[in-house]
């Protein structure tokens, strides 16, 4: 039972370069997100997607862009990677919006941009 | 503006006690909260989702609690166990209707 499966675990980066993170749910959810997690600062939501063809800006978008491939499969794009960016970057899923049913999150990447 | 806020320093209790956790937010109106539990270098994991017109939500060890006048939730962990030392991470309904998270408690419990 995967889950929510997340691509590379680790990742280095200089400054400039573009990479783009993975994510797969196993769970036929229709709502999917991206999150980076700084020291001190929680969890803040870089983009979503409520169902399979649609994304929206979250709290912290500028700098990424995503792709909802399909129901399973969201993942998140640096062009031009900074080290402000460096992060651990989480993708979630939930069978609804996120309000009011459960958020199950992947194993997370951190990305390191130098 | 809207604020978050848990327990700001690490909380430490003797194994076998009750950890009291705070959330307290504002200029939030969330119909829906959460809480969620976080280990080193692993996703966060959900644990329990109280709505607002329920004071209070059990689950094992587990009990939140939802005051919408005070805007805060308690959340207790009873006979504590070293194995729930972790951090914990409220969340509720932010801007566009999605969660937004607090930064966290790290719990630690002593054996």
């Amino acid at each position: 039972n995967a889950g929510v499966t997340q691509t590379p675990k680790f990742q280095v980066l200089k400054t400039g370069q573009s990479m783009t993170l993975q994510c797969a749910q196993d769970m036929n959810h229709n709502s999917m997100y991206w999150y980076r997690q700084d020291p001190g600062m929680g969890l803040r939501l870089i983009y979503y997607s409520a169902s399979e063809g649609t994304t929206d800006k979250g709290e912290v978008p500028n700098g990424y862009n995503v792709s909802r491939l399909n129901k399973r499969e969201f993942s998140l794009r640096l062009e031009s990677a900074a080290p402000s960016q460096t992060s651990v970057y989480f993708c979630a899923s939930s069978k609804t919006g996120p309000l009011n049913t459960e958020a199950f999150f992947g194993q997370g990447t951190r990305l390191t941009v130098v | 503006s809207q604020k978050i806020e848990q327990n700001s320093e690490a909380l430490n209790i003797q194994e076998g006690k009750t950890a009291t956790l705070t959330c307290n937010y504002t200029n939030y109106s969330p119909a829906y909260l959460q809480w969620y539990r976080q280990d080193p270098g692993r996703g966060p994991v959900f644990l329990l989702l109280i709505r607002e017109n329920e004071k209070e939500k059990r689950k094992e060890r587990l009990k939140v609690t939802f005051d919408t006048t005070l805007k805060q939730s308690l959340f207790h962990i009873t006979a504590s166990q070293p194995a729930d030392s972790a951090t914990y991470l409220c969340a509720l309904e932010g801007s566009a209707r999605q969660l937004t998270f607090g930064s966290g408690t790290q719990l630690t419990v002593l054996p």
